[in-house]
């Protein structure tokens, strides 16, 4: 298999603009994660779906961030409008079924908001 | 309800041994560890259940007091490839999982 990928690996972009990061799960797996990096705050959940319907998203910062899942092989994590504090590595993450499974995390996409 | 980890940094030599603990403040129901390598991602060690087991992963074993809310990974005879950042993530078994903020290893020759 070819784990989780994430698009893009690295965006650059200006302040108020709308970013959008994607993710693909590993085929099989039910369970997908968000979770954001910085040094400041460590690694962070943002929001985790279920069969593909939002179970937990407690962690999103601000409603500028939103999540969808439109399918078992594909999810969206925009930022709208974008700003300098949302600098930070964006990790997607799949597991077969669930929290309490082993959670298998892609590249990350390393956001710069200038 | 971010765990705790201690010590937030530690350096070794080859083939000693070391203890990384993690306490929350929360009842717990799940306990997760992984390593981080410098630029990459996150990759799984192991996740203990409440129950107080102990699970081991080669050299790398970890337990878990379900009673005084900690869990304890334990590295013996350390190896370079052992260096990395290991972050504990807790869960109080309601679709939630908090990560600490990491202990630092590094394993010199």
């Amino acid at each position: 298999d070819a784990g989780v990928i994430q698009s893009p690996r690295h965006e650059v972009t200006e302040m108020g603009q709308e970013v959008t990061l994607r993710c693909k799960p590993i085929s099989g797996h039910n369970s997908l994660f968000w979770y954001r990096q910085t040094m400041m705050r460590g690694l962070e959940l943002l929001i985790y779906f279920n069969n593909n319907v939002p179970i937990d998203d407690s962690g999103m910062p601000e409603d500028r961030f939103s999540a969808k899942m439109p399918n078992a092989s594909f999810s969206t994590l925009k930022i709208q409008p974008s700003e300098p504090r949302d600098s930070a590595v964006y990790f997607c993450a799949s597991s077969y079924s669930g929290v309490d499974y082993e959670q298998y995390f892609g590249p990350g996409t390393r956001l710069t908001v200038t | 309800q971010q765990p705790v980890q201690s010590p937030q940094a530690v350096i070794l030599r080859e083939g000693e041994d070391a203890v990384i603990n993690c306490s929350s403040s929360k009842a717990l129901y799940s306990v997760h560890w992984y390593r981080q390598k410098h630029g990459e991602a996150p990759v799984f060690l192991m996740i203990l259940l409440k129950g107080g087991e102990q699970k081991g992963h080669d050299k790398i074993s970890a337990s878990f007091n379900e009673k005084k809310q900690q869990s304890s990974l334990y590295l013996t005879a350390s190896q370079l490839s052992y260096s990395g950042t290991y972050f504990c993530g807790t869960g109080g078994g309601a679709n939630n999982l908090f990560f600490g903020t990491g202990t630092r290893l590094t394993v010199i020759p």
